[in-house]
């Protein structure tokens, strides 16, 4: 079943600026996962943040969690036109797979 | 050295034909998977292998059938295709209690039916 739902759907911006995504979920979970997939690729994991933690950084991502919400936050600074793709949440409840949302689809413009 | 792999990358047939898609990883994983997106880009699981064994099977059509002769591969074998089959199946392999359950996918296959 469907668990995450991303927001936007689409985002286009230009480069050097900070494109922020958003994740909403439904159940209690383990942890949540943000993947990229470049146009007819494969998706490629991105960040993981657990349950019991609030925010999480690696490069230019930082990845936020209120499980009180169930919601996260991707945030991608200094974006550049290589950052042009589409980005999922993935929940992991404990089971073995993963259930992602329906992506938000990033534009980077030069 | 590809981790997961995936054959083939695009596979266009009629209606009512049997395919098979294969994947491989050498990455030592236990459990693989298969998903499928569809035209909206919302990536669904189908099933899930782990050390050869089903541990998931979503409500999928019992046309298709997965196989895992080992634990470092899993097919997909899908019978008297539709029209509505036509999506990207993604397979995925992880290792759960390691790294959180990351999971590591292959290239895709494109399956469009005719």
């Amino acid at each position: 079943s469907q668990q995450g739902e991303e927001d936007p759907q689409a985002l286009s911006i230009q480069e050097g600026e900070n494109a922020t995504m958003n994740c909403s979920y439904k159940t209690s979970i383990n942890n949540l996962q943000w993947y990229r997939q470049n146009s007819g690729r494969g998706l490629v994991h991105l960040i993981l943040i657990r349950s019991n933690e609030r925010e999480k950084h690696s490069g230019r991502l930082r990845v936020t969690l209120d499980t009180s919400k169930k919601s996260s936050s991707l945030l991608i600074t200094a974006s550049r036109a290589a950052d042009t793709a589409s980005y999922f949440c993935a929940t992991d409840a404990g089971g073995y797979a993963l259930n992602f949302g329906k992506g938000t689809s990033l534009l980077v413009t030069p | 050295d590809t981790a997961v792999s995936q054959t083939p990358k695009y596979l266009v047939t009629q209606m009512g034909n049997d395919k098979s898609i294969k994947c491989e990883q050498n990455l030592g994983h236990d459990t693989m998977y298969w998903y499928k997106q569809d035209s909206k880009k919302f990536l669904k699981i189908m099933f899930s292998y782990n050390n050869k064994e089903l541990i998931i099977n979503e409500t999928v059509p019992n046309r298709f059938s997965p196989k895992s002769p080992d634990k470092a591969h899993l097919n997909l074998h899908i019978n008297s295709l539709e029209l509505g089959d036509s999506a990207v199946y993604f397979c995925a392999s992880s290792h759960p209690g390691l790294r959180d359950n990351e999971q590591f996918f292959g290239p895709g296959t494109r399956l469009t039916v005719l």
